[in-house]
């Protein structure tokens, strides 16, 4: 079965720096896009981040766009979310999903929180 | 603000038909198919209708979906307590070059 398990959350100051990974299993995972999406405390989904199967193609939201960077390590089956000069604004829970072509989120993770906060 | 429009909230007694509408425009729904997710409290989402009205393995029929130019819909028939969740809708957006959430809409089982 299809799992994917996010790590490296925890609570940053303002301006600082976090790397989230998320291990895949069950699938084959280097003939998959990846997702990252985001949901601030009592809020709705926000889309963060999406690199193709292959990592030639990549797409970021206009509000992490220069500070959030998507990578993936297909012999790992892991794909990371470095997030630099860190806000408020960026605590959330924020999920890894395998994607289903390019907008299908077929299968998310459980979820990690990210606390910015001095 | 969200790119695609839901109403905060809908509800509905046991057994009624309930319908979630969303709301875009030619540069997502219009061009995209619309995929639904639905997360219960406290949980992760969970893809719920895909390509507009395809149903994963494991969901109830009781769950559909239609798409109409830039509006799509979910319907929930024979509404069950532990249909309560948060429902969202989703698609791609060829001007953005984004994925696009729709706000939310919280479903309650009166």
């Amino acid at each position: 079965q299809v799992q994917l398990v996010e790590s490296g959350g925890g609570v940053v100051q303002p301006g600082g720096s976090l790397t989230l990974s998320c291990a895949a299993s069950g699938f084959i995972f280097s003939n998959y896009g990846m997702h990252w999406v985001r949901q601030a405390p009592g809020r709705g989904l926000e889309w963060v981040s999406f690199m193709r199967h292959d990592g030639s193609k990549k797409y970021d939201a206009d509000s992490v766009k220069g500070r959030f960077t998507i990578s993936r390590d297909n012999s790992k089956k892991t794909v990371y979310l470095q997030m630099n000069s860190l806000r408020p604004e960026d605590t959330a829970v924020y999920y890894c999903a395998k994607a289903d072509g390019v907008a299908t989120l077929e299968y998310w993770g459980q979820g990690i929180l990210v606390t910015v906060s001095s | 603000q969200s790119v695609l429009t839901q109403p905060p909230s809908a509800s509905g007694t046991p057994g009624q038909r309930v319908t979630i509408s969303c709301s875009g425009s030619s540069s997502n729904i219009g061009s995209n198919t619309v995929n639904w997710y639905q997360q219960l409290p406290g949980t992760a989402p969970k893809l719920l209708i895909y390509t507009n009205d395809q149903r994963p393995s494991g969901v109830p029929a009781r769950f559909s979906g239609s798409k109409s130019g830039t509006s799509a819909s979910l319907a929930i028939s024979g509404l069950q307590s532990e249909d309560e969740a948060d429902f969202y809708c989703a698609t791609w957006d060829d001007s953005l070059n984004a994925l696009v959430f729709g706000g939310g809409t919280k479903l309650t089982v009166l």
